[in-house]
C-alpha cells in the first residue's frame, strides 16, 4: 500500500516558539492532505485540509494563523504551529489520498507526531 | 478553563474468542465507511472499508456490517489474538466530498 511519513517522529518545544511538521506521500502524488490532532485518550479531529497549489481548508474553531499550512508540491504537506503554548500539546496525524488508487477515498496515515509544548 | 478528559469504551475479551465493536455514525450522507486500528503511539492503520450499497463486507478474520437505518456499523473479528488489542475507530465519508470524520474510538483488551 501507500505510505506516507512524518518527520519528526517527535519534537519537544519550549512555550512561544514555533514548530514545523513535514508529511510526505513515498510513492505515490497527493493532491489533498489531511491534517488531525488526537489528544490522549481521545479521538482524531480533522483540522484541516490540504490542497496542492491553494489554500488549505480549516475546520471549524481552528485558527489557520496558528496552524500554518503549506502544500508546496504533490508530496509535501507541512504544518507549522505558531507560537505554541502547552496546550497545543499534542498528537499531530496527517493522511493522504492517492487519486490513483480508484474511486474510493480510502486516506493513508503518517505515523504521526507528539508535540511537546513546555 | 477547566478540561474533562474522554475515556475511551473498552472491550476486553479472551484470546480465541470473536470481538464485536460498534459504532453510531453521524451524517445520513455518508457513503463510504472505514474501519481503522491504532496502536499506541502509532497512526491509524486501515483494516476494512464497506460502501453504502452493501450491508456486510468480510476480510481475513474481520467483517463489517452497515446497518443504514440507525446508521450503525460494526467490526467482527474472529478468534481474537493479543496483538488484535488496540483502539479502533470506525470513519465515516463522502465520496463526494472527500472528507472523513472519525468515531470515538474502542479499546479493545485481548486477555491471554
Amino acid at each position: 500500500g501507500a505510505v506516507v511519513s512524518q518527520h519528526p517522529s517527535r519534537v519537544i518545544c519550549k512555550s512561544g516558539t514555533s514548530v514545523k511538521i513535514e508529511c510526505r506521500s513515498l510513492d505515490f502524488q497527493a493532491t489533498t492532505m489531511f491534517w488531525y490532532r488526537q489528544f490522549p485518550k481521545q479521538s482524531l479531529m480533522l483540522m484541516a485540509t490540504s490542497n496542492e497549489g491553494s489554500k488549505a481548508t480549516y475546520e471549524q474553531g481552528v485558527e489557520k494563523d496558528k496552524f500554518l499550512i503549506n502544500h508546496a508540491s504533490l508530496t509535501l504537506s507541512t504544518l507549522t504551529v505558531t507560537s505554541a503554548h502547552p496546550e497545543d500539546s499534542s498528537f499531530y496525524i496527517c493522511s493522504a489520498r492517492d487519486p490513483l488508487a480508484g474511486d474510493n477515498n480510502e486516506q493513508f496515515f503518517g505515523p504521526g507526531t507528539r508535540l511537546t509544548v513546555l | 478553563g477547566e478540561s474533562v478528559g474522554l475515556h475511551l469504551p473498552t472491550l476486553s475479551v479472551q484470546e480465541g474468542d470473536n470481538s464485536i465493536i460498534n459504532c453510531a455514525y453521524s451524517n445520513s450522507a455518508s457513503d463510504y465507511f472505514i474501519w481503522y486500528k491504532q496502536e499506541s503511539g502509532k497512526g491509524p492503520q486501515f483494516i476494512i472499508d464497506i460502501r453504502s450499497n452493501m450491508d456486510k463486507r468480510q476480510g481475513q478474520r474481520v467483517t463489517v456490517l452497515l446497518n443504514k437505518t440507525v446508521k450503525h456499523l460494526s467490526l467482527q473479528i474472529a478468534a481474537t489474538q493479543p496483538g488484535d488489542s488496540a483502539v479502533y475507530f470506525c470513519a465515516e465519508t463522502n465520496t463526494g466530498g472527500f472528507k472523513t470524520i472519525f468515531g470515538a474510538g474502542t479499546r479493545l483488551f485481548v486477555k491471554a
